[in-house]
């Protein structure tokens, strides 16, 4: 079956403006994570969705970045008034339980560059 | 204090040796390791997970932890080209927030 999916696959915008990132997670998945990667580091953890509710959002760096998930599927990862430091890759993954016994399984990311 | 501790590398082995990557992790009632495996310009993949202390062998790859130490290894017997990338460590603190190292680099020498 289709793996994890994301769009776009690379957004520039301007320093000030608002960007919305999709993720697509494998079907019959309850859990979805939003990590961030910047250039040679590690995964920086978001927030993580189980099925619609987002138990922990104590990974999202200000009020200026907030994500939705809804029909347990499609989730969107929104960041308002974008600065040059929110440059990095938005990984996003599935899984199809608690990660505890479950794999993640990332999809390939959404370059964002902010100018 | 970090919660997950990797030495970043590089870490550079010659083809057909043995890599030994570790990492050590603060909290003690952690219960399942991960490794995952991240090749340049690519999401991450799992390619090991161990939940009892000792040796987990699957191929060419076996994972060791121990649970005491809190310290969790991958070694990657007859090492290939192929193997070069960033292994992440990642062991489940309890919650569902899972958190990574920052990764060390390995680089296969033919």
């Amino acid at each position: 079956g289709a793996g994890v999916s994301q769009s776009p696959s690379n957004k520039v915008t301007e320093k000030g403006k608002d960007v919305e990132l999709r993720c697509d997670p494998i079907s019959g998945h309850t859990a979805l994570y939003w990590y961030r990667q910047s250039l040679g580091q590690g995964l920086e953890f978001l927030i993580y969705f189980q099925g619609n509710s987002a138990p922990d959002k104590s990974g999202l760096p200000s009020d200026r970045f907030s994500a939705e998930r809804t029909g347990g599927s499609v989730s969107t990862l929104t960041i308002q008034r974008t600065q040059q430091e929110d440059s990095a890759v938005y990984l996003c993954a599935s899984s199809r339980g608690l990660v505890a016994y479950n794999e993640l399984f990332f999809g390939p990311g959404t370059r964002l560059t902010v100018l | 204090q970090k919660e997950v501790e990797q030495n970043s590398g590089p870490l550079s082995v010659p083809e057909g040796a043995i890599a030994s990557l570790n990492c050590t992790y603060s909290d003690r009632g952690s219960q399942s390791f991960f490794w995952y495996r991240q090749y340049s310009g690519k999401s991450p993949e799992l390619i090991m997970s161990i939940y009892s202390n000792g040796d987990k062998e699957d191929g060419r790859f076996t994972a060791q932890l121990n649970k005491a130490s809190q310290y969790v290894s991958l070694l990657i017997r007859d090492s290939q080209p192929s193997d070069s990338a960033t292994y992440l460590c990642s062991p489940h603190f309890g919650n569902e927030k899972l958190t990574f190292g920052t990764g060390t680099r390995l680089t296969i020498i033919p």
